[in-house]
């Protein structure tokens, strides 16, 4: 499909375990960024890549939290020694920056359950 | 960005017009307004934004109001699939700030038939 594509789409670990969640943008999509959103809760934001430009990391809770973007396209958001408060619904979503009209395309999630 | 209100929720019939406000009376000039949705077990999905000038398109329209410290989100035709919640944000979407987007509870829809 042309959409943002996120794996796996669930995932549960124990406490302690290291996580990794991939995306791949829409083609030709320079913007990535990475959110997560708790059970009844409204969206966090975590990481923007654009382009070569270093990474905003900005958003991220702790150091447990990375990610990186490969080529300028696919991403992996790594957490490590998984929490659990790390338990949420982790959004990728792509943007034409070009554009620069705020439009966000959002894959449908991996949702992330820490025993 | 400027705080938005809406309400926690409302329902809407099948086929009718649905009307979703959102106040943000704090709001500067050069503040945009957007609104994006979520289907349950989905991601947000952009609907619509502006400025000051309404606009519309395949999905819905923006009412903004002269002084634009409110807006409304119209779903012309209501479906069983726009059930969903409707978050209103206000932001300037500039290079430096346009991808820190946070909702807050937003308005649960839900359309009966």
């Amino acid at each position: 499909g042309a959409g943002v594509s996120q794996s796996p789409s669930n995932k549960v670990t124990e406490k302690g375990k290291d996580v990794e969640l991939r995306c791949d943008p829409i083609s030709g999509h320079t913007a990535l960024y990475w959110y997560r959103q708790s059970l009844g809760q409204g969206l966090e934001f975590l990481i923007y890549f654009q382009g070569n430009s270093a990474p905003d990391k900005s958003g991220l809770p702790s150091d447990r939290f990375s990610a990186e973007r490969t080529g300028g396209s696919v991403s992996t958001l790594t957490i490590q020694r998984t929490q659990q408060e790390d338990s949420a619904v982790y959004l990728c979503a792509s943007s034409l920056r070009s554009r620069n009209t705020g439009e966000l395309f959002f894959g449908e999630g991996s949702r992330l359950t820490v025993l | 960005d400027a705080k938005t209100t809406q309400p926690t929720s409302m329902d809407c019939a099948e086929g009718r017009a649905a009307n979703l406000p959102c106040n943000h009376s704090t709001i500067s000039g050069n503040e945009y307004v957007y609104w994006y949705r979520q289907i349950h077990s989905q991601g947000p999905q952009y609907i619509i934004h502006g400025l000051k000038n309404n606009e519309t398109n395949e999905m819905a329209s923006l009412i903004i109001t002269e002084d634009r410290k409110s807006s409304t989100l119209i779903l012309p035709h209501a479906t069983l699939r726009d059930t969903a919640v409707y978050y209103c944000i206000v932001r300037v979407p500039s290079r430096s700030n346009d991808y820190k987007l946070s909702f807050g509870a937003g308005t649960t829809v839900t359309v009966r038939a």
